[in-house]
């Protein structure tokens, strides 16, 4: 069974950078055929998908945030990453990751994790 | 960017109680690609329907989804106590690449 574990971002200073990493365990991240998303929820509203790595390392970012994120991979240890820079309160949200398992479809999600932006 | 709108916002029904829920798109989602989970508290979304009409692995023949182009609805037959829950679409396939609605409220009367 396939499970997503992120890390625990908590509090982040307004302007400084978010970091999040979404731990995978239950199958390799490096398989052909998937991809990688993180997407977020902010309080009382809707989800938004910022952006997702696929196994060849190609990135696409949601235009709304694309100047501000970077996802990565990191192989050796079976996992991937959001960096979200200049963050402002906007940003405060649960952060998830997901898999992409075809047909457009998240078939596999973190529990995900509150990140709160303050002064 | 292709918008998702989900009506009723709430839909308030009884167990045992039949639910259609709604899912229009802005413009025509190609091939289909459109998907729906369920969202409760504290908990990550759960796929039920991909590709409009078909059902994830696990989820029970209760819950079906139908529609193309414009227009799905995800329904849900014989509602549970557990069925009681934020629903959302979500569509793949425009940048951005993916997008969601804005969720409708399943609520016990």
């Amino acid at each position: 069974q396939l499970r997503l574990q992120e890390s625990d971002s908590g509090l982040v200073r307004t302007s400084q950078t978010l970091s999040l990493t979404c731990a995978v365990s239950g199958g390799s991240i490096s398989r052909a055929g998937y991809s990688w998303s993180w997407i977020r929820q902010s309080p009382g509203k809707g989800l938004e998908w910022i952006g997702n790595i696929f196994h060849t390392g190609n990135t696409y970012y949601n235009p709304s945030l694309q100047s501000r994120v970077t996802i990565s991979v990191d192989r050796s240890n079976n996992q991937f990453s959001l960096k979200l820079t200049s963050v402002t309160a906007a940003d405060t949200a649960v952060y998830f990751c997901a898999r992409e398992g075809g047909f457009g479809m998240f078939d596999y999600w973190g529990r995900g994790t509150l990140v709160t932006v303050s002064p | 960017e292709i918008v998702l709108t989900q009506s009723p916002g709430t839909l308030s029904l009884s167990p045992g109680e039949r639910a259609t829920l709604s899912c229009r798109a802005s413009q025509s989602i190609s091939g289909n690609f459109l998907a729906w989970y369920q969202r409760k508290p504290g908990q990550a979304p759960r796929l039920l329907i991909y590709r409009a009409s078909n059902r994830a692995t696990g989820i029970p023949d209760k819950f079906s989804g139908s529609g193309s182009g414009t227009d799905f609805t995800l329904t849900i037959s014989r509602l549970e106590p557990e069925d009681f829950a934020v629903y959302y679409c979500q569509q793949y396939g425009s940048s951005p690449a993916y997008t969601f609605g804005q969720g409708t409220k399943l609520e016990i009367k």
